[in-house]
């Protein structure tokens, strides 16, 4: 069954530091997003992109943060200057045709220090 | 801001009973609503989907909506201990989704 990956599952990270998140969603599918969730939190809606570009983004998808789809099948999320607050499970997802075909990877643990 | 809102719970049933969950949401635009299901240290899994006011079903699952109210639930039948879990409602305006805090299920055996 296909499913959506996600590396690294844990990245450990300074403050300050640039990381990239990567995920490889499922391969006939023509949403995809980025989502996260801080420890005992709700999740966060982060960005949106469809036909290689963001459809739609949160306030907190600022400056800071970008998407890219660079090879027709990664997609990755960049943070450039990481922040403690930044610390949290980011998920990407990815969607088909219907609503119903849209499911998760497993998420990256991100841990600014 | 786009607010929604559900029990934080722990809701617990009894295995086989019907359990319940709620959701309000703030925005009237609102076109799309979803239930996932997230166990423990895991992602969410969509459940259920849903655009026009009534009802849905899949399997044991029912969705609720009720547009003028501003108020979408699951029903979960036959409960069973597998289905103990937090439930996330999210709510979308096109391709922005605003999710609530999840309402915590047990099912007991």
């Amino acid at each position: 069954e296909p499913e959506v990956t996600q590396t690294p599952s844990h990245q450990v990270t300074q403050m300050g530091q640039e990381v990239i998140l990567r995920c490889v969603p499922i391969s006939n599918h023509l949403y995809f997003y980025w989502y996260r969730q801080i420890l005992g939190q709700k999740v966060e809606f982060l960005v949106s992109f469809y036909n290689n570009e963001i459809s739609e983004k949160s306030e907190i998808f600022d400056d800071q943060f970008s998407v890219e789809r660079p090879d027709g099948s990664n997609f990755t999320l960049k943070i450039r200057s990481t922040k403690l607050e930044d610390s949290a499970m980011y998920f990407c997802a990815s969607m088909g045709q219907a609503p119903n075909e849209q499911f998760f990877g497993p998420g990256t643990r991100l841990t600014v220090l | 801001q786009k607010e929604v809102e559900q029990n934080s719970g722990p809701l617990s049933v009894p295995e086989g009973a019907i359990a319940s969950l709620n959701c309000t949401y703030s925005d009237r635009g609102s076109q799309s609503f979803f239930w996932y299901r997230q166990y423990s240290g895991k992602s969410p899994e969509l459940i259920m989907f849903i655009y026009s006011n009534g009802d849905k079903e899949d399997g044991r699952f029912t969705a609720q909506l009720n547009k003028a109210s501003q108020y979408v639930s699951l029903l979960i039948r036959d409960s069973q201990p597998s289905d103990s879990a937090t439930y996330l409602c999210a709510v979308g305006d096109g391709q922005n989704f605003v999710f609530g805090p999840g309402t915590r299920l047990s099912v007991l055996p």
